[in-house]
């Protein structure tokens, strides 16, 4: 079945150290995107891309990175830059469309500091 | 300005019951898109219903229902005979300038958690 993983479900940072975030889809979509999740909030846009080698920073950018090598993965880097890096993580894809495409999501990574 | 509003953090339910969790939002564009997403505690985001701004009739989708009032900018989501398993988080989330190729995103509201009592 197709779909998008993200790996790994739980995943622990310690002070100064980046980590990667994985994230591969096999629905043969264009668009990626990287979301956070704080505590009884909503998602907030990290970063996206919308074709290969290209992506754009999303509302909240700062201290993360990512890239797009391949149009099935859009790995997030959480940088040492990023001071509260403690929520939850969710990937999702989109195919083009006129709008109406609905975002597929992947089952989130729980990030924590040590 | 917020674009996605949800007024109400957290909403109870009895079973066998309808609800309506409330959504509003803000846009200047003409062509725009709508969704409702159901968040277990789990943590998956699942797809419930889709309004586009050009619908003239409102979406439904099982027990599931949009009440769209484009004047009003409202978009509020309607559970029929509601189940327990519908106790979860559920976000309202906009997409905006709807464009041929995909890509744009989604703006979610701050979501309401809502619990479905026996």
């Amino acid at each position: 079945d197709g779909g998008i993983t993200q790996s790994p479900k739980y995943l622990f940072r310690k002070e100064g150290q980046n980590v990667t975030l994985s994230c591969e889809q096999n629905l043969n979509h264009d668009a990626m995107y990287w979301y956070r999740q704080d505590p009884g909030q909503g998602l907030r846009l990290i970063y996206y891309s919308q074709i290969v080698n290209d992506f754009q920073k999303g509302d909240i950018a700062e201290g993360y990175s990512v890239s797009r090598e391949k149009k099935e993965s859009f790995p997030l880097t959480v940088t040492s830059a990023q001071k509260n890096p403690t929520a939850f993580y969710l990937c999702a894809s989109t195919p083009r469309g006129t709008g109406g495409q609905v975002e597929h999501f992947g089952d989130g990574t729980r990030l924590s500091i040590l | 300005a917020q674009k996605i509003t949800q007024t109400q953090p957290g909403m109870f339910v009895q079973e066998k019951e309808a609800v309506t969790l409330d959504c509003t939002y803000d846009t200047s564009d003409q062509s725009y898109g709508l969704f409702w997403y159901k968040q277990p505690s789990s943590g998956e985001m699942i797809f419930l219903i889709y309004q586009g701004s050009y619908d003239e009739q409102n979406a439904t989708e099982g027990r599931y229902s949009l009440n769209f009032q484009k004047a009003r900018k409202s978009a509020n989501l309607v559970i029929s005979a509601s189940q327990l398993g519908d106790s979860a988080m559920y976000f309202c989330a906009m997409r905006e300038g709807l464009i041929t190729g995909g890509g744009n995103k989604l703006t979610f509201g701050t979501g309401t958690q809502l619990k479905v009592e026996l």
